[in-house]
């Protein structure tokens, strides 16, 4: 079964302290890696799509990267605005949902 | 704005209950997905629909169930409704549940059930 575990549950870091997130997961054949940003009361909204290890993506103050096991989202420099929670998520082949995992609530503090 | 509109916003009912939520897909998206996210279980799959037809199924309970309708909107029903039934109810829209498609998800249904 698929299974996505994101740690830490929750982080909170200084303004300008740069740290990473962790997904990693289970699934049976990779078709995508995806992250998302949820702020409170909102839908998640989509950040990055990662299809095979080694690859990385980056946007603004945030870079994805992702193995065989595992993504890491890299925030680098954070300011206030990047808190909110993380989401990670996975579809497999041959499959049509997606399951995401229970996410990283970050506290940037200025 | 994600261009997925979810109605209503609100809603607030009492056990056993029934009750209906409401998605418009983004102009030109064919699939619809819908999620039940609450404080201790997270982002949890329910069911998806392409083009009208059900695609795939998640944890969904028997009293919940949905429909995609020729507009491409969606309808998810609930029924005797639980205390634990409570939880942000989101509705998602692809263009198609092709490799790698992202979700655009809609701002929610929060379901209060008294």
């Amino acid at each position: 079964e698929d299974q996505v575990t994101q740690s830490p549950e929750a982080l909170r870091l200084q303004e300008g302290e740069s740290s990473s997130l962790n997904c990693s997961y289970t699934v049976s054949g990779l078709r995508g890696l995806f992250w998302y940003r949820q702020d409170p009361g909102k839908g998640p909204e989509f950040l990055f799509t990662l299809y095979s290890a080694g690859e990385e993506k980056e946007k603004e103050r945030l870079k994805a990267t992702l193995t065989k096991k595992e993504s890491f989202l890299h925030i680098t420099a954070p300011k206030p605005e990047d808190s909110a929670t993380y989401l990670c998520a996975v579809q497999h082949t041959g499959g049509f949902k997606t399951i995401f995992g229970a996410g990283t609530r970050l506290f940037v503090k200025a | 704005d994600s261009g997925v509109t979810q109605t209503p916003k609100h809603l607030i009912t009492a056990t056993g209950q029934r009750v209906t939520l409401r998605c418009s897909p983004r102009s030109g998206d064919l699939s619809v997905y819908w999620y039940q996210q609450s404080l201790d279980q997270g982002l949890q799959f329910l069911i998806q629909y392409y083009n009208g037809e059900e695609r795939a199924k998640g944890n969904i309970l028997e009293r919940f169930s949905a429909q995609q309708f020729p507009d491409l909107h969606s309808e998810l029903n609930l029924s005797s409704l639980e205390l634990g039934d409570s939880a942000l109810y989101f509705c998602a829209s692809s263009v198609a549940p092709q490799e790698g498609e992202k979700l655009f998800f809609g701002s929610g249904t929060q379901l209060s059930v008294l």
